[in-house]
């Protein structure tokens, strides 16, 4: 089964809200967890690295303020889109490290958000 | 910096057809290797995880080979149904993140 839950699967929301996807690690905790974006016909490209306790890590290019991450928990990271706007609309997918599996990392199912 | 490249980038296959997907990455220094299916509009579904120390692994008709100096890694598929068409990405981890390749579009023909 699962080891990572990505919640919600699919979410539509209005321009200019935020939205806010949930990353759980259910079997591990995790230290450590991962942000990615898909762009339409390219590869899932990572956005940020989720540190507990501490801020997270941007890749060059993504927008701290608009992608808001908090890892507040071992099992739990969010990734927050402020003001979504339709160019935001694409594949998320979050990943976990399971440090106690030989750094085996876990990938959530993703979710897909459509901004209107 | 860790590539990793999937060829072809489009297969279409008879069904019934046993068929390759081909995986290469750039670094051998890799924790793991994973494979995985994307649906249109749906979530990526794990399908075989391989650990580095691992050469191959098996689920049901799919099984998938590493072969770590080389930076390859294989994913066959045997007897294909019009049911395995998708797009199939596979990803290695650095202990670290995970880098995916930009995946192959599977079609079965019926």
């Amino acid at each position: 089964g699962a080891v990572v839950s990505q919640h919600p699967s699919r979410v539509i929301c209005k321009s200019g809200t935020s939205v806010k996807i949930e990353c759980r690690s259910l079997d591990f905790q995790a230290t450590t967890m991962f942000w990615y974006r898909q762009f339409p016909k390219q590869s899932l490209m990572l956005m940020a690295t989720s540190n507990e306790g501490s801020k997270a890590t941007y890749e060059q290019g993504v927008e701290k303020d608009k992608f808001l991450i908090n890892h507040a928990s071992l099992t739990l990271s969010t990734l927050t889109v402020t003001s979504a706007h339709p160019e935001d609309s694409s594949f998320y997918i979050c990943s976990a490290r399971d440090l106690l599996s030989g750094n085996t990392i876990y990938f959530g199912e993703g979710s897909w958000l459509t901004v209107v | 910096k860790q590539e990793v490249t999937q060829i072809p980038a489009a297969l279409s296959v008879p069904e019934g057809e046993n068929l390759v997907l081909n995986c290469s990455f750039t670094d051998s220094a890799i924790y793991n290797l994973q494979w995985f299916r994307q649906d249109p509009g749906k979530g990526l579904t794990s399908l075989l995880l391989i650990q580095s120390s691992q050469r191959e692994q098996t689920s049901g008709r799919l099984n998938a080979s590493l072969d770590k100096s080389s930076g390859r890694s294989t994913l066959y598929i045997a007897a294909s149904q019009p049911g395995d068409s998708a797009t199939y990405l596979c990803a290695v981890s650095l202990g670290r993140e995970g880098i995916f390749g930009k995946g192959t579009r599977l079609h079965i023909l019926p």
